[in-house]
């Protein structure tokens, strides 16, 4: 049972455009969600992240969008920037971040010069 | 580097030994998680700690399995009589009780 959903496994934008990743959740439980990045042979790194209270959180180029009726969020990166090119993964938890995440399968970004 | 750190990065093992993995969370962190990441797939919960209590253990964390985080510091994963399907990334990540998970590199794991 997949709680949290990534529906595209990859994703290429060019260098300059904005690049969507799309999440979506099936337990309405979750209330903290957050984005993490993850290079080759390295651990995620976070992003950015949102409480359920609110519907966007912004932090320099990235901005999270949180759609509670539809358990739907996404991440836009703009301008998307060839050090951006990683794989993105969206993960969920239901008290405030701070219990086990639930993550999805993960967006493998490319973002081409 | 006072980020997350495990040890060691890569281990070979043949199919019955065990092995023991280790994790030095950040130092202001109390609380500690195991996580396993296969290929394709994101990471899934194992078990976490506060301090040096184990709150919870996933299912996934079968009896071969097996979690210490002694004084509350550093932490230990052991995986008895292992098995090809224990092959996986095991990464740990710390927070402390208000903020996002810091996950460390990872330990690469292949049962032969």
């Amino acid at each position: 049972d997949q709680q949290v959903k990534q529906n595209s496994p990859s994703l290429s934008v060019q260098e300059g455009r904005i690049s969507i990743l799309n999440c979506d959740y099936t337990n309405s439980m979750f209330d903290y969600f957050l984005w993490y990045k993850k290079y080759p042979a390295e651990g995620p790194t976070f992003l950015i992240s949102i409480s359920s209270i609110k519907d966007k959180n912004e932090d320099g180029r990235f901005t999270v969008f949180l759609n509670k009726s539809a358990k739907h969020l996404s991440l836009h990166i703009v301008p998307s920037q060839p050090g951006d090119s990683a794989v993105y993964f969206c993960a969920a938890s239901a008290q405030s971040g701070n219990e086990k995440l639930t993550f999805g399968t993960g967006t493998r970004l490319t973002i081409i010069p | 580097d006072t980020g997350v750190s495990q040890d060691p990065r890569h281990k070979i093992t043949k199919r019955g030994q065990n092995v023991t993995f280790r994790c030095d969370p950040i130092s202001e962190h109390n609380r500690l998680y195991w996580y396993r990441q296969t290929l394709g797939q994101g990471p899934e919960f194992l078990t976490y700690f506060q301090n040096e209590a184990q709150l919870e253990k996933s299912r996934l964390l079968s009896d071969r399995f097996s979690a210490e985080r002694p004084k509350g510091s550093f932490s230990t994963l052991e995986i008895q009589r292992t098995e090809q399907g224990d092959s996986a990334m095991y990464l740990c990540a710390s927070s402390w009780y208000e903020g996002e998970q810091f996950f460390g590199p990872g330990t690469r794991l292949t049962v032969l």
